[in-house]
């Protein structure tokens, strides 16, 4: 069974940029949740989507977007980019029911650099 | 707010010592607990995970305990090897936007 895909792996943008990464959760896995590593701050979470519809969200600013589609793949968009971005961003799924319910398997991160 | 607590922040031991690291955390009302392994650069590698209603997972030489009530949970690591040597992050899933809170990890060393 294949695990989270995340891509692209690595990525250098410049300020003010705008970038889109990709994640495909586990075959069957519909809930996709978000979350961002930095030195300074640690793993934080950005938001979930479920059934295509984003159930919950971090606290961070609106230049963080996300979506996901209706064979559960997600995308988070983070424009105007700052060199603050800077960071590991990893996705997480999890099936919705049974006893595996809210147990997350995380991908291998998408690691952005800003410039 | 829920808010996990890691210590040590460092860990440094010869290979074979037996370890235990802590995690903390404010809020007991959880839905779980996940103990998980990152290399430099790396993704997160799930170790363990502790539903709210058990006391403690196994999984070869690592043993997680969680006493939901005091709001702990220890990660035992017998006999360890070089090849332990990551950073150990915990993590609880609770609250009503199903959230994971994680703490700032353990880097642990296992020097051979």
């Amino acid at each position: 069974k294949a695990g989270v895909t995340q891509t692209p792996r690595y990525l250098i943008k410049t300020r003010g940029q705008q970038v889109t990464l990709s994640c495909s959760p586990i075959s069957g896995h519909r809930s996709v949740s978000w979350y961002q590593q930095t030195p300074g701050q640690g793993l934080q979470f950005l938001f979930e989507y479920f059934s295509e519809t984003q159930r919950n969200k971090g606290n961070f600013p609106g230049r963080f977007s996300g979506r996901q589609f209706s064979n559960s793949r997600s995308e988070m968009n983070v424009s105007t980019l700052e060199l603050g971005d800077s960071a590991l961003y990893l996705c997480a799924s999890s099936q919705t029911g049974g006893d595996r319910a809210n147990v997350l398997t995380f991908g291998a991160g998408s690691r952005l650099t800003v410039l | 707010k829920q808010e996990v607590t890691q210590i040590p922040a460092a860990l440094s031991v010869p290979e074979g010592e037996n370890l235990v690291l802590n995690c903390s955390f404010t809020d007991s009302a959880i839905y779980n607990l996940q103990w998980f392994r990152q290399d430099p650069g790396k993704g997160l590698t799930s170790l363990l995970l502790i539903q709210s209603s058990q006391r403690e997972q196994t999984s070869g030489r690592l043993n997680a305990s969680l006493d939901k009530s005091s709001g702990r949970s220890t990660l035992y690591i017998a006999a360890s090897q070089p090849g332990d040597s990551a950073t150990y992050l915990c993590a609880v899933l609770s609250g009503s936007a199903r959230q994971l809170t994680f703490g700032s990890g353990t880097q642990l060393t296992v020097l051979p």
